[in-house]
């Protein structure tokens, strides 16, 4: 159980276009979802917090306009990079929480971006 | 502020050894603490955690971390290395402050010789 999804896996776009990124959790309801992104050979950073219904919350120095994020169900957030430029390849993984609050996360297998 | 320190960014240990993957944390209320594995070109992977239960928490592929107030530290450990332990872990910190929000330390990367 607690299965996260990501799609696409990988997706290579030209400068200026945009991208979305969907995030589902499988077999559960995801009250609130994460969107991190991951450079290689680092660590994880929280880009942002997705609640339900509800704005996201931006970590700081994450543009919000750049990195527009939806959650407009209990299964499913996306994450829309508008505008790509090259600086924006990364990886970028979500993770859920089951609703009703839990200390776990599941993360998703992570989306490569390339942008051109 | 929470923040999480893994000690050293590779190990190398040689199959059957002793795996011991160091992690120090800081947090000004009790924490839950996290490791997680991640395999190249693919998302993090749970191996335990620890929410203010038994300090000593065993894990999945025969991992096990011990949760240490006094020394601030949550180390992961594991008898016997194998081949397939080769990956990245991460450390991981969090409290609930109206929502779990969780950071994650630099990373150790595993190499396991035959």
């Amino acid at each position: 159980g607690a299965v996260v999804s990501q799609h696409p896996s990988r997706v290579i776009c030209k400068s200026g276009t945009s991208v979305k990124i969907e995030c589902r959790s499988l077999d559960f309801q995801a009250t609130t979802m994460f969107w991190y992104r991951q450079f290689p050979k680092q660590s994880l950073m929280l880009m942002a917090t997705s609640n339900e219904g509800s704005k996201a919350t931006y970590e700081q120095g994450v543009e919000k306009d750049k990195f527009l994020i939806n959650h407009a169900s209990l299964t499913l957030s996306t994450l829309t990079v508008t505008s790509a430029h090259p600086e924006d390849s990364s990886f970028y993984i979500c993770s859920a929480s089951l609703a009703g609050g839990s200390d776990t996360q599941y993360f998703g297998p992570g989306t490569r971006l390339t942008v051109l | 502020a929470q923040s999480v320190t893994q000690l050293g960014s590779h190990v190398s240990v040689s199959e059957g050894a002793l795996v011991l993957l160091r992690c120090n944390y800081s947090s000004s209320v009790p924490p839950y603490l996290f490791w997680y594995v991640q395999y190249p070109n693919q998302g993090l992977q749970l191996l335990l955690k620890y929410t203010s239960a038994a300090t000593l928490v065993k894990g999945i592929n025969g991992f096990e971390a011990e949760f240490k107030k006094s020394e601030t530290s949550f180390h992961l450990t594991k008898p016997s290395a194998h081949m397939s332990d080769a990956a990245e872990y991460f450390c991981a910190v969090s409290k609930n402050t109206g929502g779990f929000k969780t950071i994650f330390g630099a990373g150790t990367r595993l190499f396991v010789k035959a």
